[in-house]
């Protein structure tokens, strides 16, 4: 079975602090692929990144950070300098290639609130 | 933008009628995957389609079906509604690249059951 856990539920920030969204799996396949999904109060989800199991290497895309850690069973994400803008609800999501068509199993989510 | 449309946006409805939500995609895509999304629980799987006629259960299926006829459209339906199924369904689909599993979401339909 997979599972998924968001332990965040809420988190609080002033803007241009750093924040940390937590994400911890669990699978029993040694291929797999890991997801952070975005959905602003807009409602829309929003593809952020996918990394796979074999590639352990960190991402960084403009103020946005991933450190994906096998050993740990970790995939956190990191905001720096957070914005307005950056408050949403994130997902973390797994999936495989073998079980139901490669369906995501979600996290709960981490409510991000960016205070001005 | 993965060319997915989702049909209605918004539905309320009474317990006990049927409901039908439609997924539209442009770009041929096979998979196709439609999720119930509920606080505490993330988005959870209903059903899933991997070719016209071809369909499959996922994690919280009672209550509802699919059918899919034509490669673009994939149709979620609630045969008599109850209440525990208001919730925001997303449609998705599976980019045919090999080694991704990327999943691209449709705009959502918010089903209210009264």
């Amino acid at each position: 079975a997979q599972k998924v856990t968001q332990a965040q539920t809420e988190i609080s920030v002033v803007e241009k602090e750093d924040v940390t969204l937590d994400c911890v799996y669990e699978t029993r396949d040694t291929t797999y692929y890991l997801f952070w999904y975005k959905q602003p109060p807009s409602g829309e989800l929003v593809f952020l990144i996918r990394r796979n199991s074999f590639d352990e290497q960190n991402e960084i895309s403009g103020r946005y950070s991933w450190n994906f850690q096998k050993s740990t069973s970790s995939f956190n994400f990191t905001i720096t300098a957070s914005q307005v803008v950056d408050s949403a609800v994130y997902f973390c999501a797994l999936s495989n290639e073998e079980t139901s068509g490669s369906r995501l199993t979600f996290g709960e989510g981490t409510q991000l609130t960016v205070n001005p | 933008d993965a060319g997915i449309t989702q049909s209605p946006r918004h539905k309320v409805t009474e317990t006990g009628t049927p409901v039908t939500l439609r997924c539209h995609q442009t770009e041929n895509h096979r998979y196709m995957y439609w999720y119930r999304q509920d606080p505490g629980h993330g988005l959870r799987l209903i059903h899933y389609s991997y070719g016209v006629k071809d369909t499959d259960k996922g994690e919280v299926s009672d209550g509802y079906s699919v059918s899919r006829s034509k490669t673009e459209d994939f149709l979620l339906t609630l045969e008599s509604a109850t209440s525990s199924q208001t919730s925001v369904y997303f449609c998705a689909i599976r980019l045919r690249l090999a080694g991704t599993n990327e999943q691209f979401f449709g705009p959502g339909t918010r089903l209210t059951v009264l």
